[in-house]
């Protein structure tokens, strides 16, 4: 049964960097059938898919937050990590982290979900 | 970006009756060499993370109740919920895989009238 943990700060302050990681467990990050992705949802708000990775460490971003995010892969730990950089108070939300499937090498959806992590931008 | 909309925006449905959300991409999401439509449903309680209930527009994921369907395909799908439960009272939301920058509908909140 895999399962995916978020952790890092719960509250960061206005033009610092909001760091995230998420820890998968009862299953490998190495495996080439999924990409792992962030999501995020202000309160009360709708879903906002941030950015994804593969295990080899390729990513793709959502064109809105691009300039401003970065994620990273560390296979031997089983874990990806996500940053975020220069917030605002626009950015205080839940943070996911989630488990997308690949089938015949295409995006199909995202079948795991970590229960999340509340972030706060506020000084 | 593929902008996805969803209606209504909230419904009030009776236990043991049926509740119907409809959602639209601003493009087709139907992969031509694959007939596939690249289009998943999602259920989300309070406090708690989102939940895969179909995928491939119409593919119910392991373990999801039968009185869950999706239908449609290119831009216009359906999520029906044939016989309401007390437990189905959530937030659903489609989302559109076609793209790489993944896109959400705003969601639809089902209650029991």
């Amino acid at each position: 049964q895999v399962q995916l943990q978020e952790s890092g700060p719960g509250l960061v302050k206005p033009s610092q960097t909001l760091s995230l990681t998420c820890t998968v467990s009862g299953g490998s990050i190495s495996s080439g059938s999924y990409y792992w992705s962030w999501i995020r949802q202000p309160a009360g708000e709708g879903l906002e898919w941030i950015g994804r990775i593969y295990s080899s460490g390729s990513t793709n971003y959502n064109p809105s937050l691009k300039s401003r995010v970065t994620t990273s892969v560390d296979t031997s730990k089983n874990q990806f990590s996500l940053k975020l950089s220069s917030v605002t108070a626009a950015d205080t939300a839940v943070y996911y982290c989630t488990r997308g499937r690949m089938i015949a090498g295409t995006n199909d959806a995202f079948d795991i979900w970590g229960q999340g992590t509340m972030v706060t931008v506020s000084s | 970006d593929i902008v996805m909309t969803q209606s209504p925006d909230s419904l009030a449905v009776s236990l043991g009756e049926r509740a119907t959300i409809n959602c639209k991409s601003s493009r087709s999401v139907l992969y031509s060499s694959n007939n596939k439509n690249y289009l998943a449903w999602y259920q989300q309680k309070p406090g708690q993370p989102p939940k895969l209930l179909i995928y491939w527009a119409s593919t119910r994921e392991s373990g999801v109740p039968d009185r869950f369907s999706g239908s449609g395909s290119g831009t216009d799908f359906t999520l029906t919920i044939s016989s309401l439960q007390a437990e189905d009272v959530a937030v659903y939301y489609c989302q559109q895989y076609y793209t790489t920058i993944f896109t959400f509908g705003p969601g639809t909140k089902v209650d029991v009238k």
